[in-house]
């Protein structure tokens, strides 16, 4: 089985500054990661995901993630953020051999200021 | 190209009552999944379907349970139910061959309030 953790329920930043948002996880398989996007009202949108290879993953929005499988983590970064990407942000993780399976974090609120 | 659509878009009920919640997949998708998202909370996975079958479950009540049409679209269908059944209801579709790296794309979700 697998779970998920983000310990930052919200994450306040002012617009054109950094930003990480931390997610854990732990399976004892092999897994793919995600990292998805919701903004409000709407669905969940990909942002990137870990299938293998390369640790370091880029996605939309000029997003990526690096995966750190000796500290079993897989943290969300952005060089400078804007008002737009306030949004929930979700980690979820499947396990190779269940792939079908998204477990998801109880989710980040990125509240970007001006 | 249409994505995943979802209907309705909000719903309200009663204890007890039963409600069936629609999805069509995405074009050239023929695997639909299901997940509850509580208030404040990710989304949990309930089940998944293809070729009509329902092909892995997630840790919810038999009071849960779906269909698959030939078309691909899905229904949800939530019987007796009860005040902690409220929540956003996402389906995500995809490719059968998940397993290379498939991505599941999200419906906008039917939020069901049960009073």
């Amino acid at each position: 089985a697998q779970s998920v953790t983000q310990l930052d329920s919200q994450v306040p930043v002012f617009e054109e500054a950094p930003v990480e948002l931390r997610c854990n996880y732990s399976s004892s398989v092999s897994v793919y990661l995600f990292w998805y996007v919701q903004y409000p009202n709407q669905g969940l949108q990909l942002l990137l995901k870990y299938l293998s290879g390369s640790t370091l993953v880029k996605g939309i929005n000029g997003f990526e993630a690096e995966f750190n499988k000796s500290q079993t983590s897989f943290h969300l970064r952005k060089p400078s953020v804007h008002i737009s990407d306030t949004a929930e942000y979700f980690c979820a993780v499947s396990g190779v051999d269940s792939s079908y399976k998204l477990i998801f974090g109880s989710g980040t609120r990125l509240l970007v200021r001006p | 190209d249409a994505g995943v659509t979802q209907s309705p878009t909000h719903l309200i009920k009663t204890r007890g009552q039963q409600v069936t919640l629609r999805c069509s997949p995405k074009s050239g998708h023929d695997t639909v999944s299901w997940y509850q998202q509580a208030l404040g909370q990710g989304p949990q996975f309930i089940f998944q379907y293809y070729e009509e079958e329902e092909r892995q479950r997630g840790n919810f009540p038999d009071r849960f349970s779906g269909h698959q049409f030939p078309n691909y679209s899905s229904e949800l269908n939530v019987n007796a139910l009860l005040l902690g059944d409220s929540a956003l209801y996402l389906c995500a579709s995809s490719s059968w061959g998940f397993g290379e790296g498939e991505t599941q794309y999200f419906g906008p979700g039917t939020r069901l309030l049960v009073l």
